[in-house]
């Protein structure tokens, strides 16, 4: 079964420090990966994707995440957190064999204290 | 990019009653919608998923008579909570995928409360 896994619940990080939300799927075939990125009372804002060719993908904000084949993630990073990057971010990934199926991560809560 | 919109952003109703959620597709065509339901814990739910003209497909477990929803166009989608109860209350996300693009794109959503 399609399932996509965001181990942490909170991840907690220094303004100024980098960052990494994890996240892992488990698909048949090659996936298509996303993510995004909610603020409070609002919907969800589209940061990246992985459709294919280049394993590390750049996102709005400075984001960028990582496509790991073997280790199946699509880990979320960025260099330096920022305050206002304190959101609520999901794991998408498409199934290429049914196009109108996404599976979302359970979602991981960032806090970057000043 | 594209633009989907919400309408309300927020309701209050009283139980029994039905509440309509408008959401559209500002700038392109919507092939599919679909209808999330987000608890307080964080995670997102499908209810449904919705394709211009047909009949909407919901997920297992969601009662397709009680959450009516109608795609009559390729630019809007509603949501219809009939015989709204407290534990409706909720915040409804929708969403819409334009042809040959691979991301959904998120209406901000409606917070829906039930008295």
């Amino acid at each position: 079964a399609q399932s996509v896994a965001q181990p942490e619940d909170q991840v907690n990080v220094a303004e100024g420090n980098p960052l990494t939300v994890k996240c892992t799927y488990s698909v048949s075939g090659n996936p298509y990966l996303f993510w995004y990125v909610q603020y409070p009372n609002r919907g969800l804002q589209f940061l990246l994707k992985y459709i294919t060719g280049d394993n590390l993908v750049k996102g709005s904000y400075g984001f960028e995440a990582e496509f790991n084949k073997s280790q199946t993630s699509f880990h979320l990073k960025k260099p330096s957190a920022l305050v206002s990057d304190s959101a609520l971010y999901f794991c998408a990934v498409r199934d290429r064999n049914n196009f109108n199926k996404f599976y979302f991560g359970s979602g991981t809560k960032l806090n970057v204290k000043p | 990019g594209a633009v989907v919109s919400q309408h309300p952003s927020r309701v209050i109703c009283k139980s029994g009653t039905s509440v309509k959620i408008e959401c559209r597709s500002l700038d392109f065509q919507a092939t599919t919608m679909f209808w999330y339901r987000q608890f307080p814990k964080q995670s997102l739910m499908l209810m449904a998923t919705s394709n211009e003209g047909s009949k909407a497909t919901y997920e297992q477990g969601v009662e397709k008579d009680k959450f009516l929803i109608n795609h009559a166009s390729l630019t809007l989608s509603t949501l219809t909570v009939t015989s709204a109860h407290p534990e409706d209350s909720s915040f409804y996300i929708c969403s819409a995928l334009a042809g040959g693009v691979y991301e959904q794109y998120f209406g901000p959503g409606t917070r829906l409360t039930v008295t």
